[in-house]
């Protein structure tokens, strides 16, 4: 059964900061990957995904990630962050095994100090 | 284009009373369904999830119950509550061939 795996459960930066949340996942086979990510009081929304070619996928708002398969990982990035990205973010794989079962990281919270 | 309907947005109800939580998919077809809770510091947890009308798949065993009575609708039951099972809860949708879920707004269950 695949797992997903967000260590950084709190991270807090400046603005114009860097910024890389890691996220691996456990699943031997082929997958699809994606990043959402939830403002405060918002739903959630696609921030970005991956399912096949290009292993660097940029997403909305200047976000990006890279598919590295040998470290089953996809880490989201933003060269340079903003007050407004101030929200939590969630990594979440879909094995093509599974009929579509889309399973989620527990979450990392975001803050941006202005 | 698609929109997703998810109803009570908040619920308090008292243990050991019975729950149900509807979420409805419109412009769309044939969708696969989802069930997560979201916890704090503990992400969404994969409660159940259905590829088709009165099919299944359970994730955690649980005080839970879904079923799908048709195409666009998706339940989440419970015959009594217990204080455990206070929560948020989403229902997403996605077109079934592997591609991103889209959420509604979720349920605040406050069991009481």
């Amino acid at each position: 059964a695949q797992s997903v795996s967000q260590h950084n459960h709190h991270v807090i930066l400046s603005e114009a900061a860097s910024l890389e949340l890691g996220c691996n996942y456990s699943y031997g086979g082929t997958v699809n990957l994606f990043w959402y990510v939830q403002y405060p009081g918002q739903h959630l929304q696609l921030l970005l995904k991956y399912f096949s070619g290009d292993p660097l996928v940029k997403g909305i708002k200047g976000f990006e990630a890279e598919f590295i398969k040998s470290k089953f990982s996809f880490n989201l990035r933003k060269p340079s962050v903003q007050w407004s990205d101030t929200a939590e973010y969630f990594c979440a794989v879909m094995a093509y095994s599974s009929a579509s079962k889309i399973i989620f990281g527990s979450g990392t919270r975001l803050s941006i100090r202005p | 284009s698609q929109t997703i309907h998810q109803w009570p947005a908040t619920l308090v109800q008292p243990v050991g009373s019975p729950l149900s939580l509807e979420c409805t998919v419109e412009g769309t077809s044939n969708p696969n369904l989802y069930w997560y809770r979201q916890a704090a510091g503990r992400g969404l947890q994969l409660l159940f999830y259905s590829v088709g009308i009165g099919q299944i798949s359970s994730e955690v065993p649980q005080n839970l119950s879904a079923s799908r009575p048709q195409d666009r609708q998706f339940i989440l039951s419970s015959k009594k509550l217990l204080l455990s099972d206070s929560g948020f809860y989403l229902c997403a949708w996605s077109s079934g061939d592997r591609t991103e879920a889209f959420f509604g707004q979720g349920t605040r269950l406050t069991v009481v």
